[in-house]
């Protein structure tokens, strides 16, 4: 059973541009959770994910950011008009269906320079 | 609304000594308590997690914890540590209440073992 895959695993974007970062679950699994780590900081929630829908996206920025989780395809964490700010290690975790409790599988993460 | 402090941010160590890392947390609501590792350019693995019963959890190569619910605490001991114990180690909690498990997360305590 393939793990939790993030792409691409580095991704360098000038000032201004577009960034797209993918997150594709474990199988079997329908939430995913997306998690940011600044440099020498850990990890801040953003957003919470199941299919086709948004449960809980207190931790995003109000503007630039938007995440989908369409029924067929990865997770998208959306990034426009990025930020040297927006440089970080961005994080994407999925657990199964059945409960609060289940344990969230992390993927290995995209880190994101902004020039 | 929770916080978590992790009371160091790193602790060298020599190898086959023991080592405890501290965790407390704040929170208005009754919580679950998790310890994750990040190895240098990965994604994070679960530790240990205490979700009720016994308050020490024995979890993954070797490493436990202890829920202090009077303390807030809940600090990861190892009584001997191995150089590739050498990562990054990070508390967390969720709220029991809440829709989903979204995380909130220590700044993280870097452990160095030494030969």
């Amino acid at each position: 059973n393939a793990g939790v895959m993030q792409n691409p695993r580095h991704l360098v974007r000038r000032r201004g541009q577009e960034a797209r970062l993918r997150c594709s679950p474990m199988k079997g699994h329908s939430h995913v959770y997306w998690y940011r780590q600044l440099p020498e900081e850990g990890l801040k929630f953003m957003v919470y994910l199941q299919k086709e829908n948004i449960i809980d996206e207190s931790g995003m920025p109000k503007e630039r950011f938007s995440a989908e989780f369409p029924k067929e395809g990865p997770s998208i964490l959306r990034i426009q008009q990025v930020v040297r700010g927006d440089s970080a290690a961005y994080f994407c975790a999925s657990s199964p269906q059945t409960g609060v409790t289940d344990t969230q599988y992390f993927g290995p993460g995209t880190r994101l320079t902004v020039l | 609304a929770q916080s978590v402090t992790q009371l160091d941010s790193q602790v060298p160590v020599f190898e086959e000594a023991p080592v405890e890392l501290r965790c407390n947390y704040s929170s208005s609501v009754s919580v679950y308590l998790f310890w994750y590792v990040q190895y240098p350019n990965q994604g994070l693995q679960l530790l240990l997690k205490y979700l009720s019963g016994s308050t020490l959890v024995k979890g993954i190569n070797g490493f436990e914890a202890e829920f202090n619910k009077s303390q807030t605490s809940f600090h990861l001991r190892k009584p001997s540590v191995h150089i590739s114990d050498t990562a990054e180690y990070f508390c967390a909690v969720s709220d029991r209440e809440a829709a989903g498990n979204k995380l909130t997360f220590g700044g993280g305590t870097r452990v160095l073992v030494k030969p």
